[in-house]
Parts: C-alpha cells; structure tokens; sequence
C-alpha cells in the first residue's frame, strides 16, 4: 500500500508561477523525502525533511513538514519550462521507504 | 562519474522465460533496493538490502528474487515471469543507511507477453 499520497495529481501553471503540491502519509515517519522525475527516466532526489524539522529550503524548493496533520508540502517558486515533471514524495519509516502515486506538473512556457 | 546502471534499458520476455536485471553502483553504498512503477501506483518496494549477504521483502516481493553476493551489485531475478510483471522497474542505492537520500538507475522497461 501506498504511504504518501500527493495532490494534485496533475498540475498545469504559466511559466513564472508558483507550484504547490501535497504529500499525506498515514503512520508516523523518520523524514520525507521529495524525487523528480522525467518522463521515464529515474528518480532524482530533490530535498529531505526529518521528522523533528518543519520547514525547508533548497534554492527555489521549499518544503514543509506538519507531522500533526502527517502531510508535507513542495513549493516551487518561479517555476520554469525545465520543472516540468513528475514528482513523487516518500515518507520513510522504521526501514520502510514508501512513495505516493506523484503530481504531474506542467509549466508553460 | 557516480552513478547507478541497470541493464538492459528494455525487455520484451515471453511468459516463464527466467530473466535477470543487473544493477551495479559505484558509489560505495551499503544499501540498494528494487523497485515497480506502474501508472497511478508510484513506486512499490519489491525488496531491499542493507548490505551484503542481508535482504528483505519489500511492499511487492512475490515473484522476485535479489542476492547480494558483492557490495555494488543487487541483480533483480524474474524465475517465471507473468505478464503483471510487466513494468517499469527501478534500482536504487543509499548512502550508508536505509533512509538516506536514494540515487536511481535509469529504469528497465520491461514486457511479458
């Protein structure tokens, strides 16, 4: 089963805008961990979030963590044609690493 | 250059034609794992190891096999593929503990027909 869950699944913005995808997971977690991914082609991991952290930064990703509301954020600011993606958020915990199904994001040029 | 391979990029198999996908990284790391990607379902873990001589079950073992006989390599093993085996399969490797950020092989497209 899966254990993070994202939202939207699909996501389309104009060059320039902000994207904001979610991430719920359901058990308690050791850190979450946001990948990228292009068609097809493997993972690419993008920032990490340990559970005692709530929130960071990593150029223009910024990601937030509540573990009270067990989900967790990805803000990507001035999002660019290059961003266009898949991305995938995994909650890992107690030697288990489990991803959600991932946000389509679509930047326009 | 650090990377993880897997080989080959695609297969195309006939039903219970045994198979192996290599996975080789040359990063040092101790663990390594497998992984599915079908549409709509993200990644499921077929099985992991923490270091060499040890594995585990992941989400999805049923129908895999791994070994870990050298640190660098963790060959996925079909015995009898099924046509639900055909998937995009992933291998990754971590640093030094399960957790760590994980590093991806390219992908192996594979088809069971």
């Amino acid at each position: 089963s899966q254990q993070g869950e994202e939202d939207p699944q699909a996501l389309s913005i104009q060059e320039g805008e902000n994207a904001t995808m979610n991430c719920s997971y359901k058990t308690s977690i050791n850190n979450l961990q946001w990948y990228r991914q292009n068609s097809g082609r493997g993972l690419v991991h993008l920032i990490l979030i340990r559970s005692n952290e709530r929130e960071k930064h990593s150029g223009r990703l910024r990601v937030t963590l509540d573990t009270s509301k067990k989900s967790s954020s990805l803000l990507i600011t001035a999002s660019r044609a290059a961003d266009t993606a898949s991305y995938f958020c995994a909650a890992f915990w107690n030697n288990d690493m489990r991803f959600g199904a991932g946000t389509r994001l679509t930047v326009k040029p | 250059e650090a990377q993880v391979t897997q080989n080959p990029r695609y297969l195309i198999t006939v039903t219970g034609k045994k198979l192996t996908v290599t996975c080789s990284q040359n990063m040092n790391h101790e663990y390594m794992s497998w992984y599915r990607q079908d549409p709509g379902l993200g990644l499921r873990q077929i099985y992991y190891s923490m270091n060499v001589e040890v594995t585990d079950k992941g989400d999805v073992p049923e129908g895999y096999k791994v070994s870990r006989k050298e640190k660098r390599n963790f060959p996925l093993i079909l015995e009898s593929p099924s046509p639900n085996q055909t998937s995009l399969y992933f291998c990754a490797s971590s640093p030094v503990k399960v957790g760590d950020e994980q590093f991806f092989g390219p992908g192996t497209r594979l088809t069971v027909l």
